[in-house]
């Protein structure tokens, strides 16, 4: 079965540009979650996403916004980019929402590089 | 949040037992612990979780402490494949969704 497929891998951006970003979760799963990796550090939560709607947001500002499709796909739009918003952005998708004992699983990532 | 605490490296023998500590002093009776790891490069992988008892599936074992204040992730018989970022999370459901905190997590190095 395929896990979660984001693209693109890599991408690079200057200062000021706009940037989406994709996920596809796991078949069956219904949320999806967003967060950006630094390097060296652990991930930081940014959204979650369940039946299309925002169920959650971490301490990001407006420039970050994200939606969920019918088929929960994802995408998380980032705006005016900064330097700072160099990282690794990372989708995880989950079954249901609120059910801690489910696991959450990771795709691979967004390399995103800010010029 | 529960935060947790983790060391910020090992070492560990190929062939041996590697044990990761983790500190959740501040848990409380309804989060999980959750494990996770990461190679370079990929995004985290999960390893295991649990609420009171010890787990065990096919790459690791979890002890949880009675107190559920600490937990230990054992990876029973080490390789260099092992070699990782190791994060241990305390996951919990807070209006109505699921935030999951990372701390920096272990590195953890298995030597030939």
């Amino acid at each position: 079965d395929a896990g979660v497929t984001q693209s693109p891998t890599h991408l690079i951006k200057t200062r000021g540009q706009q940037v989406t970003l994709r996920c596809s979760p796991i078949s069956g799963h219904k949320s999806v979650s967003w967060y950006q990796q630094v390097l060296g550090q652990g991930p930081q939560f940014i959204f979650q996403y369940y039946e299309k709607e925002e169920r959650g947001r971490g301490n990001f500002p407006d420039r970050f916004s994200a939606r969920q499709f019918p088929n929960y796909s994802s995408e998380l739009n980032v705006n005016a980019l900064l330097l700072g918003d160099s990282a690794l952005y990372l989708c995880a998708s989950s079954l249901v929402l609120q059910q801690a004992n489910q696991p959450q699983h990771f795709g691979d990532g967004t390399r995103l590089s800010i010029l | 949040d529960a935060k947790t605490t983790q060391p910020t490296s090992m070492d560990c023998a190929e062939g041996r037992a590697a044990n990761l500590p983790c500190n959740h002093s501040t848990i409380s009776g309804n989060e999980y612990v959750y494990w996770y790891r990461q190679i370079h490069s990929q995004g985290p992988q999960y390893i295991i979780h649990g609420l009171k008892n010890n787990e065990t599936n096919e790459m690791a074992s979890l002890i949880i402490t009675e107190d559920r204040k600490s937990s230990t992730l054992i990876l029973p018989h080490a390789t260099l494949r092992d070699t990782a970022v190791y994060y241990c999370i305390v996951r919990h459901s807070a209006g109505g969704y699921q935030k999951v905190t990372f701390g920096t997590g272990t590195k953890l190095q298995v030597i030939p």
